[in-house]
């Protein structure tokens, strides 16, 4: 069946640095896209959106960039902090919100 | 704004006990809540979608008389693990979405049932 999934289960990254987490899906009905950071023992805090009529949308230190051609989503995190440090779920939503294999991002001091 | 609120964080008890968990959003309204469940390192899974003042949706595989969904207001939904046995053990997670459709779902901070 058509899913949602992360190219890499974790990622490493030194503190002030640039991250860059990315996302494959293979539903192509899908047309609503979120980010999601969940931290150990905590439900999925919401980052950012981004609808299929949009390619890139900014918010506070991350960016979403969508690629419908190739069915890809990314997440950029910039200037990575240590409360950056946490797992990361792409997810799409057709009728409903389906969740990616997610990426576990460490931040190192 | 669109805080989720879930109760209890932890539940620990034995083979063949029912469990309630409450999932209340404290700041808005919920016509439609969310229940998954996310196994120690893999991604979550809808396990139904609860409809206030009507029968919850299942996905496949989930058995409704196993868990019991109940969305008896706008704010408030509960899922009850009846009989609940070791392999029921996990991390359960509600959310609730401001609208309909494409819209951001929140999160509550989940359960942690453990039954021995």
């Amino acid at each position: 069946g058509e899913s949602v999934g992360l190219h890499l289960p974790t990622l490493s990254v030194q503190e002030g640095d640039n991250s860059i987490i990315n996302c494959a899906y293979s539903n192509s009905a899908s047309d609503y896209f979120i980010w999601y950071k969940q931290e150990s023992g905590k439900g999925p805090q919401f980052i950012i959106d981004i609808r299929s009529n949009m390619d890139k949308r900014q918010g506070q230190r991350v960016t979403v960039l969508l690629n419908k051609t190739v069915k890809h989503l990314s997440l950029q995190i910039a200037a990575t902090q240590p409360g950056d440090s946490a797992v990361y779920f792409c997810a799409e939503y057709d009728y409903k919100l389906s969740f990616g294999a997610g990426t576990t991002v460490t931040v190192r001091a | 704004g669109a805080v989720v609120s879930q109760h209890p964080s932890r539940v620990i008890c034995k083979s063949g006990t029912s469990v309630k968990i409450e999932c209340r959003s404290l700041d808005f309204q919920a016509t439609t809540m969310f229940w998954y469940r996310q196994f120690p390192k893999q991604s979550l899974m809808l396990m139904a979608t609860s409809n206030e003042g009507s029968k919850a949706t299942y996905e496949q595989g989930v058995e409704k008389d196993k868990f019991l969904i109940n969305h008896a207001s706008l704010t408030l939904s509960t899922l009850t693990v009846t009989s609940a046995h070791p392999e029921d053990s996990s991390f359960y997670i509600c959310s609730a979405r401001v609208g309909q459709g494409n819209q951001p779902q929140h999160f509550g901070d989940g359960t942690r049932l453990s039954i021995l």
